[in-house]
Formats: structure tokens, C-alpha cells, sequence
């Protein structure tokens, strides 16, 4: 079964902490993909990455990182420096290539930060 | 400026009515999707389209249905069948038809069936 989990349901930091954010995924699947999304309060989620499964490179763009784990099935998003902006839930989610690519999501962590 | 519109946002119909969420993109893509997302859920795909007049059912497609008669637009009317019909509705768009590429969102409608 594929599956992705986002245990985290909820986390409030103060602002200018680092956050992560963690992903674990289940998936036979010797290729796939990993996406992070951000939804703010206004609703729209917005793309942040996508990692294939070849490419296990920590990623990095400005104040976000992500660490990739194949080892231990992981895709954890960290913030450094956080801010209030960064206030949203964030999706985890990873593609079914065995459904015509449909994306199997995450129940998503709620991020608050705090001034 | 382009994106994806969606209306209305906030929808109240009472049990037992059908009713029609409007999508609209101006970004020339090809994809377009629907998804449903509850509380404490992952988003979860109701229909999706590669082409005009042509859609695919997602995992939770009872109770829906949707057209593709032109680019721009794919309408998701949420009918009496649907047992639980209240929820937060979003229609996506890609570039092309397959869910690697980036999905573009609108802002959502949030549908109550009283």
C-alpha cells in the first residue's frame, strides 16, 4: 500500500525558530515522487518542490530545506529562521504511479509561528 | 493577471439540492482537477481532465460529476447523491496531464449543505 503520514498535526513556534516538518511515505515503487505543498489561510495551496526518487540531494531555497532519506522513507521540510508568514499548513504527498500518477497526500501539518 | 478563479466562495444549498462550483483558469493549461479536502485530511481527488471532453474519475467520484467543454473551465456539480457533501472544494490545473507537474490552485469554495 502507498501511504504518506504527516504525524505532526499541529506545531506552534515562536517566530525566528527553525521548524521541520516531517514526511514518511510507504511506497513499492522503485521510482516516485515527493512534493511539499504550502496552504495559507487564504486557501490556494502553492507548490514548493518535487523530488524524484533518484535524487537524494538535500535541497535548499532560501530559508527552506529539505532532506530527502531513502533509508528511512523520509521527505522532512525545515524552515530556519521562521516568520509569521510562514503561518499555514503544509502538505506532504507522493505520486501513485501505478493509478495514472495520482497523488496520494498527507493529512497535513498545521504551522503557526508566533511574533 | 493569470490563475485560477473559482466561485462562489462560501455556498449554503439545502439537503437533497444539486449545485454547481465554478473553475476557471486563464493559464492556458491543458490538466484541470478537483479535489476535496475535509478536516484533518489530505486533499483527495474527486475528477480530473487531460483534455477537452475528456475526464477521469478520481477516488470519490460518487455523487459528482463534472464537464470539460471548453479549456478555461471545468464545473464540478455535487448532486443529491452525494452522502456527505459538505466540504472545502479546490480545482487545480497543470500543464500538462499528469500529476508530476506543479498543480496550480484556486482559492477554493467552501460548500455547507444544511
Amino acid at each position: 500500500a502507498q501511504k504518506v503520514t504527516q504525524a505532526q498535526t499541529e506545531i506552534s513556534v515562536v517566530e525566528k525558530e527553525d521548524v521541520t516538518l516531517d514526511c514518511v511515505y510507504e511506497t513499492r515503487d522503485t521510482t516516485y515522487y515527493l512534493f511539499w505543498y504550502k496552504q495559507p489561510p487564504s486557501g490556494e495551496l502553492v507548490f514548493l518542490i518535487r523530488r524524484n526518487s533518484f535524487d537524494e540531494q538535500n535541497e535548499i531555497s532560501g530559508r527552506y530545506s529539505w532532506n530527502f532519506q531513502k533509508s528511512t522513507s523520509s521527505f522532512n521540510f525545515t524552515i530556519t529562521a521562521s516568520q509569521v508568514v510562514d503561518s499555514a499548513v503544509y502538505f506532504c504527498a507522493l505520486i501513485r504511479m501505478d493509478s495514472n500518477y495520482q497523488l496520494i497526500w498527507g493529512a497535513g501539518t498545521k504551522l503557526i509561528i508566533k511574533p | 493577471d493569470g490563475g485560477i478563479t473559482q466561485s462562489p466562495k462560501y455556498l449554503f444549498r439545502k439537503e437533497g439540492q444539486n449545485v454547481t462550483l465554478s473553475c476557471e483558469q486563464n493559464l492556458n493549461h491543458d490538466a484541470m482537477y478537483w479535489y476535496r479536502q475535509d478536516p484533518g485530511q489530505g486533499l483527495r481527488l474527486i475528477y480530473y481532465s487531460q483534455i477537452v471532453n475528456d475526464f477521469q474519475k478520481g477516488d470519490i467520484a460518487e455523487g459528482y460529476s463534472v464537464s470539460r467543454e471548453k479549456k478555461e473551465s471545468f464545473p464540478l456539480t455535487v448532486t443529491s447523491a452525494q452522502k456527505n457533501p459538505t466540504a472545502f472544494y479546490l480545482c487545480a490545473s497543470s500543464i500538462e496531464g499528469l500529476f508530476l507537474n506543479e498543480q496550480f490552485f484556486g482559492p477554493g469554495t467552501r460548500l455547507t449543505v444544511l
